[in-house]
């Protein structure tokens, strides 16, 4: 069965350093996602990104964060300058066309870790 | 904004019937998902609702009534392996593209032998 990969599994890093985190989504899916999951809280939404363009954010994603898809199988996410609160595991998801009401992919996570 | 409520704990023995509740409040709908994660692994799709009415996925149901904004997830025959999270998840289409998923608080199952 198609998979939606990450990596790494785990990241420690300092506050104030860069992480790139990375993920390879389903071959022929056209729509990427990053969600965020501080322990014990529930799945957030951060951003999708459609047609190497970001279709919508929320308010967590601010200027620190951006994405890309730099060739056609990779997608990233990037943490400028890491704070203690970015601490959570990061998923990244894809799914096929919008009008297929089927659910997400979810890649098995990040867990980002800033001391 | 969007706001999903559950239950956060629920507990059940092995073999029984449990149902998880959902209760929304959303600015766009178009259709009630649920997951399910085991110990912050990767959620897992089981059942999606678009319209009012039962779905039925194995053991797993799904109910959507969307002039309640309520819905609720029926697991039967329960097995120690279906100790684990479920959320539900409120399905909103992106004018730019794409899928929105905003999910509820999550509800922690814990099955007993």
């Amino acid at each position: 069965e198609p998979e939606v990969t990450q990596t790494p599994s785990h990241q420690v890093t300092q506050m104030g350093q860069e992480v790139i985190l990375r993920c390879v989504p389903i071959s022929n899916h056209l729509y990427f996602y990053w969600y965020r999951q501080i322990l014990g809280q529930k799945v957030e939404f951060l951003v999708s990104f459609y047609n190497n363009e970001i279709s919508e954010k929320s308010e967590i994603f601010d200027d620190q964060f951006s994405v890309e898809r730099p060739d056609g199988s990779n997608f990233t996410l990037k943490i400028r300058s890491t704070k203690l609160e970015d601490s959570a595991m990061y998923f990244c998801a894809s799914s096929p066309r919008a009008s297929v009401p089927i659910g997400y992919t979810f890649g098995s996570g990040t867990r980002l870790t800033v001391v | 904004g969007q706001s999903l409520e559950q239950p956060s704990e629920v507990t059940a023995v092995e073999g029984a019937i449990v149902q998880i509740n959902c209760t929304y409040q959303t600015s766009g709908f178009y259709g009630l998902s649920w997951y399910q994660q085991h110990d912050g692994g990767a959620p897992t799709f089981l059942s999606y609702n678009g319209l009012d009415g039962l779905e039925e996925t194995g053991r797993f149901s799904s109910f959507l009534s969307r002039s309640d904004s309520y819905g609720y997830l029926l697991l039967q025959e329960l097995q120690m392996k279906d100790s684990a999270s479920y959320f539900c998840a409120v399905r909103d289409i992106l004018t730019g593209g794409g899928n929105k998923l905003t999910f509820g608080t999550g509800t922690q199952l814990k099955v007993e032998l």
